[in-house]
């Protein structure tokens, strides 16, 4: 059945550093793909997606990048802030109207 | 426009006693959902509308009831809560583009955090 696999938290980096988030699909078909963010406390908010294979999502500094051949969505950020401390979920839509999501990976960036 | 409300923002219920969540969004989106979400599970889908008199279930429906009058609203009931249902409820609304009848992205309220004791 569709499945998303993401990246087990949490994750804890330094101010600047590079963020790699891995997400994987199994779906079948070309689903759209997303990822949200949830802040403490707040419901969950769109930041990126992409509807087509090859496609690149990207806001706030954050990309990615739609990989059918590897069936993958990993989130990217050159440089992190503070303020990106969150919880991060990779989600994928078909045709059924629904979107699956991952189990969410928490990121905690220290000053 | 306010997006996709949810009231109330917290609640303690008693086991056995019943509730209704309720959510509102001022967007016209035909497709309206539930989910609950567990501490380090994810998201779970409860149940979900893709119209008004239109209801289906998601992965989690036991326990839960829902009706869609509106295009506004998708209320949520609990009938005879349990200590299972303590958890943090989100209410989410979403168009489509229609190209290929793929869902685009939802939109999601500020949730309802549940305790049963």
């Amino acid at each position: 059945g569709n499945s998303v696999t993401q990246m087990e938290g949490p994750v804890t980096l330094s101010e600047e550093a590079f963020l790699t988030i891995n997400c994987t699909y199994t779906a079948t078909g070309y689903p759209s793909l997303f990822w949200y963010v949830q802040y403490p406390g707040e419901g969950l908010q769109l930041l990126l997606k992409a509807t087509k294979a090859d496609d690149k999502g990207s806001n706030k500094g954050f990309e990615a990048t739609y990989r059918k051949e590897t069936t993958s969505f990993h989130l990217e950020k050159g440089s992190v802030q503070v303020s990106d401390s969150a919880v991060y979920f990779c989600a994928f839509g078909g045709s059924n109207y629904k979107l699956t999501f991952g189990k969410g990976t928490l990121l905690t960036v220290n000053p | 426009n306010a997006g996709v409300t949810q009231t109330p923002k917290f609640r303690i219920l008693k086991i056995g006693q019943s509730m209704t969540l309720q959510c509102t969004q001022d967007m016209n989106h035909n497709y309206m959902y539930w989910y609950r979400q567990d501490p380090g599970m994810g998201l779970k889908l409860i149940y979900y509308s893709v119209g008004a008199g239109i209801t289906d279930k998601g992965e989690v429906p036991n326990g839960y009831n829902v009706s869609r009058s509106t295009t506004e609203d998708f209320p949520l009931r609990l009938e005879l809560a349990a200590p299972s249902q303590t958890s943090v409820y989100f209410c989410a609304s979403s168009y489509l583009l229609g190209v290929r009848d793929t869902p685009y992205e939802q939109y999601f309220g500020p949730g309802t955090r549940l305790t049963v004791t």
